[in-house]
């Protein structure tokens, strides 16, 4: 399927486990984003990436660990969960800045991470 | 420290009239506006841009308004119908493509 899609769209998981979340995008766009979306936080940026092999932190990195080795995957790695990484993730993607709607950012349909 | 903010969470409109979200910002290096509307269990959809040369950016029923000079944007939609009930996100981007979000605003349109 083309677009952007998430797996898995549940997950429980125990205090201390690692959990990987994965994002798949099918439109070669160079950009993609992790973000976390909390209640009276909107949505906050965990790690982004410009391109393959190229990622930098965003607001809130603490506690998560991505990759890049393909253009198209992003996954992002809870090392040691905490009840407080419980949250609703996202994946994003985008093309590259200064083009006509380049800023505009695809989503993908969320993970429900609960960590008890 | 919140560098975009949308101090309403919550707004009720009547199916037919107009529904404002409005949207303040605290960075004036932010050169790009964009607005997301969100479902429960789907992720979030792009609505509307304006660039911050412009002042107004309309789109169907959709209006967003700029004003730079008070650090302040809205989102109009008129009229308002029952499926525009949805959280609608603010954004803006310091530069490239990073996007800051928002807490977001509850819109229930009754019909």
């Amino acid at each position: 399927d083309a677009g952007i899609t998430q797996s898995p769209r549940y997950k429980i998981t125990e205090t201390g486990r690692q959990v990987t979340l994965m994002c798949h995008q099918t439109w070669s766009h160079s950009y993609m984003f992790w973000y976390r979306q909390d209640l009276g936080h909107g949505l906050r940026l965990i790690y982004y990436s410009a391109a393959a092999d190229i990622t930098d932190k965003g607001e809130v990195p603490d506690g998560y660990v991505v990759s890049r080795s393909k253009t198209e995957n992003f996954p992002l790695t809870l090392e040691s969960a905490t009840r407080s990484q419980t949250s609703v993730y996202f994946c994003a993607s985008s093309g590259t800045a200064g083009l006509a709607g380049d800023y505009e950012q695809y989503f993908g349909p969320g993970t429900r991470l609960t960590v008890t | 420290d919140q560098q975009v903010k949308q101090n309403s969470p919550s707004l009720s409109v009547q199916e037919g009239r107009i529904s404002i979200l409005n949207c303040d910002y605290t960075n004036s290096m932010f050169d790009y506006f964009l607005w997301y509307k969100k479902y429960p269990a789907e992720g979030p959809t792009f609505l509307i841009s304006i660039s911050s040369i412009k002042d107004k950016n309309e789109d169907g029923r959709f209006t967003v308004f700029l004003n730079k000079s008070a650090k302040h944007l809205s989102l109009h939609i008129v009229p308002s119908q029952p499926g525009d009930s949805a959280v609608y996100f603010c954004a803006a981007s310091p530069y490239g493509n990073k996007l800051v979000f928002g807490a977001g605003t509850i819109l229930r349109v009754k019909s």
